[in-house]
């Protein structure tokens, strides 16, 4: 079964740590995406990339960095976590049309 | 940027009714996906659409490209089907773009 695993579930992290969120996926798919999804706003898309070490902003890369040194893993990354990057964050990954998502990492910044 | 629109927001029904969801969209797509959310929990890919109509079980999936619609329809609902249902289009191809999401519709089914 293809998966994109997300490395926490839960995550509790102070203002201005720096804070790293990794996904995984095992389907050697191209393109691979960070979303936070929030009440009221829906999923808005943070980062995106097609291939290794590219990467492209999606609507909201404000206060966020990414990484992709291999094919299947992408990194989120907060340089400086603040209180309204408390979020949940999902994965995805695609190839042409279908989309495969992780199980979300519900990110709390105190 | 495509706007997607979602109705009902909220929706609580009884066991066994047939629930139909709405989805419209502003711009010519590529596709047009229908997806699951339980509580805390990830998202689970129901359909991809890019024409017609599509049955998995007990959810049955239809779009139409000329009106900019597409619905997903739940025949004897349950319980368990109570989830966030949520319309995401994608107007480009090749996959490298981002999804556009509706705000999703929030679905309980009480027994």
């Amino acid at each position: 079964d293809v998966k994109v695993t997300q490395s926490s579930r839960y995550l509790v992290k102070r203002t201005g740590e720096k804070v790293f969120l990794e996904c995984v996926q095992d389907m050697d798919h191209e393109n691979m995406f960070w979303y936070r999804q929030d009440p009221g706003l829906g999923l808005r898309l943070i980062y995106f990339s097609y291939d290794v070490k590219m990467k492209e902003k999606g609507d909201i890369p404000e206060g966020y960095s990414v990484s992709r040194e291999k094919k299947e893993r992408f990194s989120l990354i907060l340089e400086s976590a603040s209180t309204n990057q408390t979020s949940m964050y999902l994965c995805a990954s695609s190839r042409t049309y279908g989309y495969t998502f992780g199980s979300g990492t519900r990110l709390t910044v105190v | 940027k495509n706007e997607v629109e979602q109705s009902p927001q909220n929706l609580t029904a009884q066991e066994g009714e047939f629930i139909t969801i709405n989805c419209s969209y502003s711009v010519g797509i590529s596709a047009l996906h229908w997806l699951q959310q339980h509580p805390g929990g990830g998202i689970v890919s129901l359909f991809m659409l890019s024409s017609g109509k599509k049955k998995h079980g007990r959810l049955i999936a239809t779009i139409n490209i000329q009106e900019k619609h597409s619905s997903l329809h739940i025949t004897a609902s349950h319980p368990r089907d109570s989830a966030v249902y949520i319309c995401a289009v994608r107007s480009g191809g090749g996959g490298a773009d981002g999804l556009t999401f509706g705000k999703g519709t929030h679905l309980i089914i009480q027994p």
